[in-house]
């Protein structure tokens, strides 16, 4: 697996776009950048991922630079409920059990009033 | 409807004690993890099973025996439980085989496990 580098804490208004940074510069050609996120208490959550083109759904943007060395996670306008911790994690799609996915220690998002 | 389902939420047992931890998923998955989440809030992963068939065994203790009755659910069974072993085991699965894999974990919503 590619290792992963993010910065352990952001804060971010409340209503404001959060990004989230992170570092993939040892990536695969054919690993794929995921992200999940961990509320309190709560299991981790799938939040989007992608190969190198940017991604969009309901939740979130993923922006994946062309050298595909580091992406940025975004939440157009975090709310409170955003709170949690962030994972950014690489592994090759459709690899299920046979590749062990390494959650790092994340970045802890804290949203603001 | 919950998709990965953990029983139970809460455990405390003494050192010593065999204590299991059930998982079930309704998503139709055909791989299914446990996952260890310590102090720290590291998590590690620990077994993978596909299709009933173990495929990732980490470094475990062997006091740790997962199993798997059918693709729907793997249990976790622990023997002569340790101090260390407190922690929140997280349970998850994945589609990997056929057209429609997404490879995306689902995961339940964790069994504290506290041993005294």
């Amino acid at each position: 697996d590619a290792k992963t580098t993010q910065p352990t804490s952001m804060d971010c208004a409340e209503g404001r776009a959060a990004n989230l940074p992170c570092n993939h510069s040892t990536i695969s050609g054919n690993e794929y950048v995921y992200w999940y996120r961990q509320i309190h208490s709560q299991g981790p959550q799938y939040i989007i991922h992608g190969l190198k083109n940017n991604e969009t759904n309901e939740m979130a943007s993923l922006i994946i630079t062309e050298d595909r060395k580091s992406s940025t996670l975004i939440l157009p306008h975090a709310t409170l409920r955003d709170t949690a911790v962030y994972y950014c994690i690489v592994r090759v799609e459709g690899s299920g059990g046979y590749q062990k996915v390494t959650f790092g220690i994340g970045t802890k998002l804290q949203v603001i009033p | 409807d919950t998709a990965v389902s953990q029983t139970p939420k809460y455990l405390v047992t003494q050192m010593g004690n065999d204590k299991s931890i059930k998982c079930e998923q309704n998503l139709g998955h055909d791989t299914m993890y446990w996952y260890k989440q310590d102090s720290k809030k590291f998590l590690k992963i620990m077994f993978s099973y596909n299709n009933k068939e173990l495929i990732i065994n980490e470094t475990v203790p062997n006091r740790f025996s997962p199993k798997s009755p059918d693709k729907a659910h793997l249990n976790l069974h622990i023997n002569s439980l340790e101090l260390g072993d407190s922690a929140v085991y997280f349970c998850a699965s994945s589609l990997v085989g056929g057209s429609k894999y997404t490879d995306t974990q689902y995961f339940g919503p964790g069994t504290r496990l506290t041993v005294l």
